[in-house]
């Protein structure tokens, strides 16, 4: 039990395009899901939390307008990078806390996407 | 915000050798202390979650310590097989990370 999926694994675009990745709970409800950035030799930096049915609270030094969340469901959570440039290249993370859990409980993590801007 | 460090940065021990690693925090602000086994292009699993001072976890071969007063917890691992060749991360207060000990068993 407790998996999450994230599509896609990997992509690669083009500078100036957006990207979507998304991020499913498979066996489970999520009402928050959490979103993280990883750069090489770096620790996971989480970048938003984003809670279903509201707006996404979005961690200091990260631009909401560029890096898009959506949590429409109880099992799924987008985020979208929108005018990716080569900078914004990096292993995007989520993971996501059952409902009902308490705050100490561990957080379930998909396996990740790598994002490579061209 | 957490400073989560972890050393050694990277191991490499011989099947059977038993070993430890370190995740270091700042003990102010401090409540919860996680521990996660990332293998290659799976998702990071969550081994133990620890709050108290004093507190130890098992699993198995794996075992977890916490020391919230001097900002340290302490992972072993007895008797590494080559199956717990993994990143070991370990997270302050759930969101901070550190960077990871790679350990690597070798046959």
């Amino acid at each position: 039990g407790a998996v999450v999926s994230q599509h896609p694994s990997w992509v690669i675009c083009k500078s100036g395009t957006s990207v979507k990745i998304e991020c499913r709970s498979l066996d489970f409800q999520a009402t928050t899901m959490f979103w993280y950035r990883q750069f090489p030799k770096q620790s996971l930096m989480l970048m938003a939390t984003s809670n279903e049915g509201s707006k996404a609270t979005y961690e200091q030094g990260v631009e909401k307008d560029k890096f898009l969340i959506n949590h429409a469901s109880l099992t799924l959570s987008t985020l979208t990078v929108t005018s990716a440039h080569p900078e914004d290249s990096s292993f995007y993370i989520c993971s996501a806390r059952p409902r009902g859990r308490s705050s100490y409980n561990e957080q379930f993590f998909g396996p990740g996407t790598r994002l490579t801007v061209l | 915000i957490l400073n989560v460090e972890q050393s050694p940065q990277s191991l490499h021990v011989q099947e059977g050798d038993s070993t430890n690693f370190t995740c270091s925090f700042p003990s102010s602000n401090f409540y919860a202390l996680h521990w996660y086994r990332w293998e290659t292009a799976k998702s990071p699993e969550a081994l133990f979650v620890m709050t108290l001072n004093g507190d130890e976890k098992k699993k198995g071969r794996i075992s977890a310590t916490l020391n919230t007063k001097e900002g340290y917890s302490y992972l072993y691992i007895k008797g590494s097989q080559p199956e717990d060749s993994a990143t070991y991360l370990c997270s302050g207060n759930q969101f901070y990370f550190g960077t990871g000990t790679s350990l690597t068993v070798i046959p």
